[in-house]
């Protein structure tokens, strides 16, 4: 089956420390994105990448940095300047193929970094 | 505030009751897409209606746009138990490039 995969689901570091959250697809898709959710509240997009080795700001990119080596991964890496990194964390990707917006997203089912 | 804002926040139904939620946004959009998150896991696409479209369905779904208005609603019908979850609007802004807008969400809880 075809996906997304997060991992790992659960991660715990103590502040100061950097750390890179994985995500890889299966799906094909050209674009990729990273997304934290905050408790009670909507999504704001980190950083995405519509094709390999190319990659754009978000909303909120401060004190994150990612990496799109190869079109099925997009590795997120949570650095010790990320003032308020506990949170949810989702990738998703889409198939731009099938046109500039017209796709949906398909998601991972999202790793949950506590920072202490 | 967020482009897309979900109104109410959250609604509690008794299992065969409708839901209704309602989503709005202020510039342009291309289209506007509707997820399920059930908790601690992933987005799940519901559907996505066009700017130039004013109704779809999906199964015991029901999305309106009214561009006008610059809003579009979400009805789930007959609803059960395993419907209980948040449920997000997100828009494509015609002036955003490659990415959605995400609204803060409606928690629906459904009573058996």
């Amino acid at each position: 089956d075809g996906g997304i995969t997060q991992s790992p689901k659960y991660l715990f570091r103590k502040e100061g420390q950097n750390v890179t959250l994985s995500c890889e697809q299966n799906l094909n898709h050209d674009a990729m994105y990273w997304y934290r959710q905050d408790p009670g509240q909507g999504l704001r997009l980190i950083y995405y990448s519509q094709i390999v080795n190319d990659f754009q700001k978000g909303d909120i990119a401060e004190g994150y940095s990612v990496s799109r080596e190869k079109k099925e991964s997009f590795p997120l890496t949570v650095t010790s300047a990320q003032k308020n990194p506990t949170a949810f964390y989702l990738c998703a990707s889409r198939a731009t193929s099938t046109g500039t917006y017209n796709s949906p997203l398909h998601f991972g089912n999202g790793t949950r970094l506590t920072v202490t | 505030s967020q482009q897309g804002e979900e109104d109410p926040q959250a609604l509690s139904i008794q299992e065969g009751e409708n839901a209704t939620m309602n989503c709005s946004y202020k510039t342009s959009i291309n289209n506007l897409q509707w997820y399920r998150q059930n908790s601690g896991r992933g987005l799940v696409h519901l559907i996505l209606i066009r700017s130039n479209e004013r109704e779809k369905h999906s199964g015991r779904l029901r999305v309106t746009l009214d561009t006008s208005k610059k809003s579009s609603s979400l009805l789930i019908t007959a609803s059960r138990a395993a419907d209980t979850a948040s449920y997000f609007c997100a828009t494509a802004l015609k002036a955003a490039g490659n990415k959605l807008t995400f609204g803060g969400g409606t928690r629906v809880l459904v009573k058996p």
